[in-house]
């Protein structure tokens, strides 16, 4: 019962490299979300997928892209990651909108 | 007003005492709220759910003032294991933030 997972736990990259965070759920749910985290900040919203074949824009979107592979997967991709990117992302998924949201244990990023 | 607003905090308590916290929202068309935990480093977790005017689970008890559009979350009997952050969520209904809208969060700190 593996609930939400996400790959890796820890990163370091330098400045202009990419990546992308992969995360998983094996709850059936419709919607996927990315978020991230900065100390003072609370959680910001960066994209998310109401159900399988849609994406949408967050609140802080610009430098990220996703893609919702298929229903269980929603992926994160950093184009060319920057300092200000320095920061904890967590995937969440739920079965639909307003619902209850489960979160993944998070990806702790440190961008040089 | 922000969209969702509570006290930072921190909330530095004995073991035993009772707390409160209080969340104010500005969406008065929304229904049902939340409360989640978040422990230091660890991804946020659903500690209750709010859908009519309050909700008790042991030692926890949430309610809800719709009129006055503000959420309390009470903490009778505080443990060492309630330190914690927790965060009010509100359903989002448009605009860019998706479905849940997440304060920053009030930190607590319970001491022996």
């Amino acid at each position: 019962n593996a609930g939400v997972t996400q790959t890796p736990k820890f990163q370091v990259l330098k400045t202009g490299q990419s990546m992308t965070l992969q995360c998983a759920q094996d709850m059936n749910h419709n919607s996927m979300y990315w978020y991230r985290q900065d100390p003072g900040m609370g959680l910001r919203l960066i994209y998310y997928s109401a159900s399988e074949g849609t994406t949408d824009k967050g609140e802080v979107p610009n430098g990220y892209n996703v893609s919702r592979l298929n229903k269980r997967e929603f992926s994160l991709r950093l184009e060319s990651a920057a300092p200000s990117q320095t920061s904890v992302y967590f995937c969440a998924s739920s079965t639909g909108a307003a619902d209850t949201q489960y979160f993944g244990p998070g990806t702790r990023l440190t961008v040089l | 007003r922000k969209e969702v607003e509570q006290d930072p905090g921190p909330f530095n308590v004995p073991e035993g005492a009772t707390v409160a916290f209080n969340c104010t929202y500005s969406n008065s068309a929304s229904q049902s709220f939340f409360w989640y935990r978040q422990d230091c480093r660890k991804e946020p977790k659903l500690l209750m759910s709010v859908y009519s005017s309050g909700n008790e689970d042991g030692r926890f008890t949430a309610q809800l003032n719709r009129a006055s559009q503000y959420i309390s979350l009470l903490i009778r009997d505080s443990k060492l294991s309630d330190s914690a952050t927790y965060l009010c969520v509100v359903p989002n209904y448009g605009g860019s933030q998706g479905n849940l809208i997440f304060g920053k969060g009030t930190k607590l700190s319970v001491k022996p």
